[in-house]
Order: C-alpha cells, then structure tokens, then sequence
C-alpha cells in the first residue's frame, strides 16, 4: 500500500523567508506525487505534480518539489514566503497508470503554514 | 470552464438523522470521487465511479454511507443513520477517465453532526 508521511503540522516562517514543507512517500514502485493547498472553508487546489518526467516540477504561485528517489521525498519549497501563502498544505500520492489505485489519492495528514510579517 | 458542483455547502444534522449530499462534476468527467475530511487530517477515499460503476468503495462504511451515480454524471452521497464521528468536510472530485488529467475538487460540504 502507498502511503506519505508529511513531517511536522506547524510550519511557521516570517515573510520573505524560504519555505520548505516536507513530504516522504513509501511505494513498491515510484509512484506519482502532488502537493495540494487548501484555505479555510475552501477546497484542494493542485500546487503541482510529479509524473515520472523532469524531477524538478514547477507549479504554481512560485513554488517547486524535487523527486528524490533515493531518499523517497518530495519536498515542497518556495524562495520567498508571503502573506497570501498562510494555507494547509498537503502531499498526496498515488499510483501510476495500470496499478489498481490509480486515480485513488492517498493523503498525508497536512502541513498549517504560518506566515508572520 | 465551470468546476466541481457541490451542494449544500453546510449541514448540521442530529446523530441518528440521515443526509443527503450532491455533486455535479465538470463536463465529460467520467471519473468522480467522493472523499471524506476528517478535521485536522487529509481527505480520505471514500468511493471511485467510473460512469456509473463503482471502481473502488473499500473504505466506504456500507452499513450506513451509499453513494450512486445515475447516469454516470450527478451522484449523491447519503449517510443514514449518521453518527457523530460522521461529522467531517465530504469533498467530491472529478477527473478525465483514466488519467488524472484535470483532477478537480469541490468545495466541500461541511457536516456537524451533534
């Protein structure tokens, strides 16, 4: 079974500052990998996605994730913190095309950001 | 392009009560999820239709959550008889058959159960 592990439920930076939410996966093979954010009272909007091509993935509002195979992580950073970017953040995996879950996202328990001025 | 539909946005129900909730997923999604959010963890899957057909409904407790999709378009997620450990944001999803492609959530409804 897929799972992730996101470490720490508080992450709390001060604007202008990098920040760095982690994520490890655990997968009999690499599996595809997303970073969600979610504001209060609203639902998921996808950061980004890793699907087997470049391991470096862009998505939105500046922020990026690495694939690292060998330490089974995910990593979400952005350069510069700012205000708007105070959210839930969660990593989410899920089978690639042909396995019995795909299409099935398994989520991690969620990252709060803090972003003090 | 209009994105995942879901009514009502709130409910608070009587532990022993039923409810009812909607989706209405982009145009030509045939693949609609329904997920559940428990607070202060990450949504967990409930059922996964395929059309009409249900793909996956492992995690789905069936002595009293059903969910249906007539017509392989709208579906309903009902709870009867609703318990308060029910109480969570119900989120639906949709997606392009087999692929991820424009996986897109709702909003969610947020039940309280008391």
């Amino acid at each position: 079974a897929q799972s992730v592990t996101q470490l720490g439920s508080h992450v709390s930076v001060s604007e202008g500052a990098l920040v760095l939410l982690r994520c490890n996966y655990s997968s009999s093979v690499p599996p595809y990998l997303f970073w969600y954010v979610q504001y209060p009272n609203q639902g998921l909007q996808l950061l980004l996605k890793y699907t087997s091509a470049a391991t470096l993935v862009k998505g939105i509002n500046g922020f990026e994730a690495e694939f690292k195979k060998s330490e089974t992580s995910f990593h979400l950073t952005k350069p510069s913190a700012h205000m708007s970017d105070a959210a839930e953040y969660f990593c989410a995996v899920s089978a690639v095309a042909g396995g019995t879950s795909y299409g099935k996202l398994t989520f991690g328990q969620g990252t709060i950001l803090t972003v003090h001025p | 392009e209009a994105g995942v539909a879901q009514s009502p946005r709130y409910k608070i129900i009587e532990k022993r009560q039923s409810v009812a909730f909607w989706c209405n997923p982009i145009s030509g999604h045939a693949t609609l999820y329904w997920y559940q959010q428990i607070l202060g963890q990450g949504p967990k899957l409930l059922i996964q239709f395929q059309n009409n057909g249900v793909v996956d409904d492992s995690q789905l407790p069936k002595d009293r959550f059903s969910a249906e999709r007539l017509k392989g378009v709208d579906s309903t997620l009902k709870i009867q008889p609703a318990k308060l450990e029910d109480s969570a944001v119900y989120l639906c999803a949709s997606s392009l058959i087999y692929t991820l492609q424009g996986y897109t959530f709702g909003s969610g409804t947020r039940l309280t159960v008391v």
